[in-house]
């Protein structure tokens, strides 16, 4: 059974510029979380998509937005990058959202200069 | 609002030596506590998951850990550590009772480093 897969691996953009990012979940899960790492913050949740619907969202600006299509892959944007942007973005799939147990891809590095 | 605390920036053991890191959480409610491994340039891999019932929770690569709701704490422990177990181990609080979905809150992490 294939992991959760997340494209690309690496991403170098320019402040102001905009970055789509890709998750494809492990098959059968309908729930995509995203995470961003960085070393001052941590992790720190974004938002979480559930049937192609935004269940929950975290304390990040209107910059950040995500997506979940029909074959629960998803997609998150962020817009008019800036320096502190830079991170490693995870994407998570689960079943469902009972946080009984979440897969974790192994990330897009965006450095953003 | 829930929060997690890993004392443990950085811990050296000597392989073969036992493991014990530390978790504190605050949790308005019954939480869901999760221990998670890192390795480098990876993604998160769970290693064990507390929901309720047995305090004394057994997760994958001989770890275990303990629940303590009157020292809200949830302590990852292995009894002899492997060269491979050095990575960092996040701590991570989450409640779907409360409507909370997947949404988790880590703690900062604990890089492990283990001596031959």
């Amino acid at each position: 059974k294939a992991g959760v897969t997340q494209t690309p691996r690496y991403l170098i953009k320019t402040r102001g510029q905009q970055v789509t990012l890709s998750c494809s979940p492990i098959s059968g899960h309908r729930s995509v979380s995203w995470y961003q790492q960085t070393p001052g913050q941590g992790l720190q949740f974004l938002f979480e998509y559930f049937s192609e619907t935004q269940r929950n969202k975290g304390n990040f600006p209107g910059r950040f937005s995500g997506r979940q299509f029909s074959n629960s892959r998803s997609e998150m944007n962020v817009s008019t990058l800036e320096l502190g942007d830079s991170a490693l973005y995870l994407c998570a799939s689960s079943l469902d959202t009972t946080n009984e147990k979440l897969f974790f891809g192994s990330g897009t590095q965006l450095s953003v200069l | 609002a829930q929060s997690v605390t890993q004392p443990d920036i950085h811990i050296t053991v000597s392989e073969g030596a036992s493991l014990e890191l530390r978790c504190n959480y605050s949790y308005g409610a019954t939480p869901y506590l999760f221990w998670y491994v890192q390795s480098p340039g990876q993604g998160l891999q769970l290693l064990l998951k507390y929901f309720s019932g047995d305090t004394l929770v057994q997760g994958i690569k001989g770890f275990e850990a303990e629940f303590k709701r009157s020292q809200s704490s949830f302590n990852l422990r292995k009894p002899s550590v492997h060269w491979s177990d050095a990575a960092e181990y996040f701590c991570a609080v989450g409640g779907s009772l409360t409507g909370g979905g997947n949404k988790l809150t880590f703690g900062t992490g604990t890089q492990l480093k283990v001596e031959l």
